[in-house]
């Protein structure tokens, strides 16, 4: 069983298109995050949620809409995507919110934009 | 805010050999420090970690030092394995703040 999951593993879309990425974990945690990798593998955070409610928005553009409709879910939508969002995009997720407690990543998936 | 540097970035080692990773932090304040290992076309997974109010720790062939005073923690991996070749990420956080991850070292295990 896959404790955090995430779809699509690829996404390859045009410049402009509207996207979505879905999360799901069953580790019954209540935090969730979701981190963009760049090309040089540096892993940065965007967004976390607690128990459905942000809690951290790292300065992303409106463009980038996270929704949480449960405590297991957490997607990510993206409006007009430019090519700068071409990366891969991981979701996490922990026991709570403290921050000192070990996070538990997705396989990403690798968003390319043409 | 928390600044994590990671050396070296690239690190290739003998198999058999040991390999050693070191992470520094600015926050004097941060108190927990994981360290994932990221395979190829995987996501990080959590290999060891280290609370402030231990010096070291060790997990079979991983073991992790922490140095407060210093602001310096460090990944010692012993008679390393080819499948311990993967990204190798340090992380710092304090109570109530983001993980602020390092660069990422590249271990190579040359058989």
């Amino acid at each position: 069983d896959t404790a955090v999951s995430q779809t699509p593993k690829y996404l390859v879309t045009q410049m402009g298109n509207d996207k979505s990425i879905k999360c799901e974990q069953n580790l019954g945690h209540d935090t969730m995050y979701w981190y963009k990798q760049d090309s040089k593998k540096f892993l940065k955070i965007m967004f976390s949620y607690n128990n459905k409610e942000l809690i951290i928005n790292e300065t992303v553009p409106n463009r980038f809409s996270p929704k949480s409709p449960d405590k297991a879910h957490l997607n990510l939508h993206i409006n007009s995507l430019e090519l700068g969002d071409s990366a891969v995009y991981f979701c996490a997720s922990s026991r709570s919110a403290g921050g000192n407690q070990p996070q538990h990543f997705g396989d990403g998936t690798r968003l390319s934009i043409l | 805010g928390e600044n994590v540097e990671q050396h070296p970035s690239t690190l290739s080692v003998q198999e058999g050999d040991s390999a050693v990773i070191k992470c520094t932090y600015s926050d004097s304040a941060s108190n927990y420090f994981p360290w994932y290992k990221q395979e190829l076309g995987k996501g990080p997974q959590l290999i060891i970690d280290i609370r402030s109010n231990v010096g070291e720790k060790k997990d079979q062939r991983i073991a992790v030092t922490l140095n407060k005073t210093a602001k310096h923690f460090s990944l010692h991996i012993t008679e390393t394995q080819p499948e311990d070749s993967a990204v190798y990420f340090c992380a710092a956080v304090n109570y109530g703040q983001n993980f602020v991850f390092g660069p990422g070292t590249r271990l190579s295990v040359l058989p």
